[in-house]
């Protein structure tokens, strides 16, 4: 297992454009999260997948993002109309249960860039 | 709702010099306590964890013991080296409920130099 990937690994778009990224998990984690992290801070959390199902999401996930995990395997962010505000990290973890036995393995990330 | 405060940074050390990263949280629950680590380039990697009151989670000659009664879980390192020069960070997962995200600290940035 190559772990958690995560695609493209940068983005530079300009404002107003639509972006998705791509994240696939270990194979057999069931869970599956989506954290943001801009210069200076750390990781905050988006949205959680227990398989295919979006079960909860945070205020910091306006409705210019959708997630998507179809099928419970990889999942997708989109962000519509992007703002300059959205330039971060975007960071996808997954773990197996809670996580909180084994951990979260954590993606290398998406770079997004708006201009 | 839960928080983890980190102390400042940045933190430069010599080469085989004695380190400790403070970390306290605030958490609702029965939270487990992590340290990530995020080297140049690179994504967040567990580095340690510790699930419970009194536990010690250890790896890579890096300890840390989550101290209830304090809300603390300050790594500590008896001699760094030029490879730890890297970014950490300290998170909890509070599992009251069925999410168990994480919520981080800021993040310190670690420089050892030879």
């Amino acid at each position: 297992d190559t772990g958690v990937s995560q695609d493209p690994r940068h983005k530079i778009t300009k404002r107003g454009q639509n972006v998705t990224f791509r994240c696939d998990p270990i194979s057999e984690h069931n869970r599956l999260y989506w954290y943001r992290q801009t210069l200076g801070q750390g990781p905050e959390f988006l949205t959680y997948f227990q398989n295919e199902a979006q079960l909860e999401k945070s205020r910091l996930l306006s409705d210019r993002f959708s997630a998507e995990r179809p099928k419970g395997s990889f999942s997708t962010l989109e962000i519509q109309r992007t703002e300059q505000g959205d330039s971060a990290m975007y960071l996808c973890a997954s773990s197996s249960g809670t996580g909180e036995r084994y951990g979260y393995t954590f993606g290398s990330g998406t770079r997004l860039t708006v201009v | 709702g839960n928080s983890v405060t980190q102390m400042e940074g940045p933190v430069t050390l010599s080469e085989e010099a004695f380190l400790t990263i403070n970390c306290t949280y605030t958490a609702t629950g029965y939270p487990s306590l992590f340290w990530y680590v995020q080297y140049p380039g690179e994504g967040l990697q567990l580095l340690l964890k510790a699930t419970k009151a009194d536990d010690k989670g250890s790896n890579k000659g890096f300890e840390a013991t989550y101290r209830k009664e304090t809300t603390s879980f300050h790594l500590e390192k008896g001699s760094v080296q030029v490879s730890d020069s890297a970014v950490y960070f300290c998170a909890l997962s509070d599992s009251n409920g069925a999410n168990s995200k994480l919520t981080f600290g800021k993040g310190i940035t670690l420089s050892v130099r030879p």
